[in-house]
This record gives structure tokens, C-alpha cells and sequence, in this order.
């Protein structure tokens, strides 16, 4: 059975410093990964998707990799904005046909 | 509306009250899927519908809940004889392919 833990739980970082979020999985065999974030009381809106094929995506300050082999994802948020508080979430597609396994988030405040 | 909605958006229900949660998906969206979000936890998947096949129920905790989508479109959630475990977030999904949709959830409180 799938498992998606992230590490680490919670995260503080001043204004304007680049972080990296990690997501690993149990079973290297996925279809795809996809980063979400989740605002306080809201749904999640999805960042970025990468196919079991690709090594990374980009999009603007995020940058996603992949490494299936060792079961690990990385997102990196560059310059670091008080906007980008938020928690990130990681999900693992096994198959394409099955639901998507979520880890438990990653809780970012950027401090102004 | 371009996104997915949710209604209630919030529910306070008594327990052993039967609930039931809408949820409209995105025109088109063949997808739809149903996950819980329980304080600290991360989401649990409860139910998946993909065009006309029959449904994955796999992630429903008991028979105490069911959920049905008519039309390929709307899909409600109901959950019979309610207890404080439920409590949690509900949120829908829906998806043309493999990326998924959310709606803003229904934030379901037991007393």
C-alpha cells in the first residue's frame, strides 16, 4: 500500500529565503506526482504535476523534482513571499486509474 | 461558476442526524471524487466515479455512508446516524484526466 510522508510538518522562514518541501513515497511504481496548496479554509489548487517520466517541472518560483528510483520529491520556492504561506501538499498517483494517496501536508509561514 | 462547488459550506448536525453533502463539479469533468480531511490528518479518500463504470467505494469508513452521482454530473454525499469521528472536511474533486479539481469542502461538526 501506498504511503506519502512529508517531512518536515511545519516550516517558519523570514521574507525573501529560498526552502525546499519534501515528499517521499514507499512505492517507487507511480504514474505521476502533483504539489498542491492549501489556504486556510479552502480546497487545494494544484501547483504542479510531474509524470513519472519527467524529472522535474517549473512554474515561476516553484520548481518540482522527481526521483522515482530513491521515492522522492522536492518542491523548491525561490524568493520566498509572505503570500506563499500556505500548506503544501503532496499526492501520489499509483496507477492513473486509482485515487491520488496524499501525505499530511507541510504548514509554511513566510515571515514579513 | 468556473470551479467546483460545495454545499453546505459549513453543517452542525446533532449526533445519529442523517447528513447529506452536494457537491457540483466542473461541466465536462468525467471524474469526481470524494476525500475527508480530519484535523492534522492528511485526506483520507472516501469514493470515486469515473463516467459511467461503477464506482470505487473502497475508501468509505462504514455503511453509514454512501454517495451517489446523477446524471454524470451533481453528486451527493450522505452519511446516516452521525457520530463525533465524522467531524472533518469533506471535499470534492472533479478531473478531465489525472489533475484534480477541489472545491472549497463542507466543514461537517458532530456535537
Amino acid at each position: 500500500k501506498q504511503e506519502v510522508t512529508q517531512i518536515p510538518a511545519a516550516l517558519s522562514v523570514p521574507e525573501g529565503e529560498n526552502l525546499v518541501l519534501n515528499c517521499s513515497f514507499t512505492d517507487s511504481a507511480i504514474y505521476n506526482l502533483q504539489w498542491f496548496r492549501q489556504d486556510p479554509g479552502k480546497g487545494l489548487t494544484s501547483l504542479l504535476l510531474i509524470q513519472s517520466s519527467q524529472r522535474e517541472q517549473t512554474s515561476g518560483r516553484l520548481n518540482a523534482s522527481l526521483d522515482k528510483s530513491s521515492g522522492r520529491s522536492t518542491l523548491y520556492i525561490a524568493a520566498s513571499q509572505p503570500g506563499d504561506s500556505a500548506t503544501y501538499l503532496c499526492a501520489v498517483d499509483d496507477s492513473g486509474n486509482t485515487p491520488l494517496v496524499f501525505g499530511k501536508g507541510t504548514r509554511l509561514s513566510v515571515i514579513a | 461558476g468556473a470551479g467546483v462547488s460545495q454545499s453546505p459550506s459549513n453543517k452542525v448536525t446533532e449526533k445519529g442526524k442523517d447528513v447529506e453533502l452536494r457537491c457540483d463539479p466542473i461541466s465536462g469533468h468525467t471524474a469526481l471524487y470524494w476525500y475527508r480531511q480530519s484535523l492534522g490528518q492528511g485526506l483520507e479518500f472516501l469514493i470515486y466515479f469515473q463516467g459511467n463504470s461503477a464506482p470505487d467505494k473502497s475508501g468509505l469508513p462504514s455503511d453509514r455512508f454512501s454517495a451517489e452521482r446523477t446524471g454524470g454530473s451533481v453528486s451527493t454525499l450522505t452519511i446516516q446516524r452521525t457520530q463525533q469521528e465524522d467531524s472533518a472536511v469533506y471535499l470534492c474533486a472533479s478531473s478531465p484526466a489525472r489533475s484534480l479539481f477541489f472545491g472549497p469542502g463542507t466543514r461537517l461538526t458532530v456535537l
